[in-house]
């Protein structure tokens, strides 16, 4: 079974372009999440997702990021218009949530890397 | 204020060689904490997940402990391999929104 599936790996634009980031999370998981991670550090969450709904977006920079979740499955995240500071990779992430105990087992995308010139 | 902290920040060992490294968090209410292992320019693969019931679990050459009193996670690499050169995080999942804190890694290098 393929595992979480991003693209582009990489992508390189001048600042104030926008550019959009695609996630296909594992079949069935119904929790997504995206998270920024600068070099060096441990991921940063932007957004998380219950099927189709943004239950947790209090991270997400809303004057230029937005985010979807059509119909609970793939995911676009969108950056317009970039700024240098959002070079970054970005992860993308899914579960399968089980109840109660929060120990579904979480599984993680190769990430997008951006470059902001 | 949820925080996990990890020592050391970066670590070199020979071949061959075992190593610990450390994770302090501050999360509560606690659910369980993960171990992943973050290769360069790859995303974090899981390692380990611990409940607040279970000290001790092994995946192969590696061990994690968790002391859920003293909010304290050890992961022990045995035997070390080139392989292991990654960055190694540790994250904790809050008990009811199920927040996950992730702590910053230890990126530790193995040398022949």
């Amino acid at each position: 079974e393929a595992g979480v599936v991003q693209s582009p790996r990489y992508k390189i634009i001048e600042k104030k372009q926008p550019v959009a980031f695609w996630c296909n999370p594992i079949s069935g998981h119904n929790t997504l999440y995206w998270y920024l991670q600068n070099l060096g550090q441990g991921p940063e969450l932007l957004i998380r997702y219950e099927n189709e709904e943004a239950v947790d977006d209090s991270q997400l920079p809303k004057d230029r990021f937005s985010a979807e979740r059509l119909k609970g499955v793939d995911s676009t995240l969108k950056i317009q218009p970039a700024e240098l500071g959002d070079s970054a990779v970005y992860l993308c992430a899914s579960r399968q949530r089980t109840s109660g105990s929060g120990s579904g087992e979480l599984f993680f995308g190769e990430g997008s890397r951006l470059t902001v010139l | 204020k949820n925080q996990v902290e990890q020592s050391p920040q970066s670590l070199i060992i020979l071949e061959g060689k075992n190593c610990t490294l450390q994770c302090n968090y501050t999360v509560s209410p606690f659910s369980n904490l993960r171990w992943y292992k973050q290769d360069t320019g790859r995303g974090p693969v899981s390692l380990t997940i611990m409940t607040f019931s279970e000290n001790t679990k092994s995946n192969g050459r590696y061990t994690a402990t968790l002391d859920a009193d003293t909010k304290q996670s050890s992961l022990h690499i045995t035997a070390s391999q080139l392989s292991d050169s990654a960055s190694y995080i540790c994250v904790v999942v809050s008990f009811g929104n199920e927040k996950l804190t992730f702590g910053t890694g230890t990126r530790l290098t193995i040398i022949p």
